[in-house]
């Protein structure tokens, strides 16, 4: 089964730094990657997708990441932090031949001004 | 953009009761609903798909009996969690998905549900 793992559940950055989240996957074929934020009490917001169709994504709000096959990776990365990029943020894949989401565990994002 | 509407946003009930949470597709036929369940610090747990017109799928581990899923219409899905238990207090958000697989799934800003 397809399956995302994101590397450290705490990263903490100052307001201005570059932002860098893990993730890994898990697919034997190219999988349909996905990063999502969540800010307390809320839902999921979509940031950005991968596809196939380029390898480097951009989404919303100055995030971006970049598929590498060769290092079964999917890294969400921003130039330059903002105190509202404070949130909870998680990696999904969708599993093969079926519409399913499957999460990782989700890394938490502080913002130090 | 499409909007998936969730409602109540909180919920507080007594044991024993049960209560019902609505998920609507407010611009688009969502044909297929995803419930999700997400415990405090943690990630988002499947518990089951909701087909139109169909029985819901429900995920390894998650008792039907106990999370009724009805998805009567093209637009409207809900979760009712019988006999609520303290141990049910979670938040649960729904998501409905838009015409491709490869569609990014539109999440409900999810209820918190809290059993006394």
């Amino acid at each position: 089964a397809q399956s995302v793992t994101q590397l450290g559940s705490h990263v903490s950055v100052s307001e201005g730094a570059l932002v860098l989240l893990r993730c890994n996957y898990s697919s034997s074929v190219p999988p349909y990657l996905f990063w999502y934020v969540q800010y307390p009490n809320q839902g999921l917001q979509l940031l950005l997708k991968y596809t196939s169709a380029a390898t480097l994504v951009k989404g919303i709000n100055g995030f971006e990441a970049e598929f590498k096959k060769s290092e079964t990776s999917f890294h969400l990365t921003k130039p330059s932090a903002h105190m509202s990029d404070a949130a909870e943020y998680f990696c999904a894949v969708i599993q093969g031949g079926s519409e399913k989401l499957v999460f990782g565990k989700g890394t938490k994002l502080t913002v130090n001004p | 953009g499409a909007v998936v509407s969730q409602h109540p946003s909180w919920v507080i009930c007594k044991s024993g009761t049960s209560v019902k949470i609505e998920c609507r597709s407010l611009d688009f036929q969502a044909t297929t609903m995803f419930w999700y369940r997400q415990f405090p610090k943690q990630s988002l747990m499947l518990m089951a798909t909701s087909n139109e017109g169909s029985k819901a799928t429900y995920e390894q581990g998650v008792e039907k009996d106990k999370f009724l899923i009805n998805h009567a219409s093209l637009t409207l899905s809900t979760l009712t969690v019988t006999s609520a238990h303290p141990e049910d207090s979670s938040f649960y958000i729904c998501s409905a998905n838009g015409l491709f697989r490869d569609s990014p799934l539109h999440f409900g800003n999810g209820t918190r549900l809290t059993v006394t």
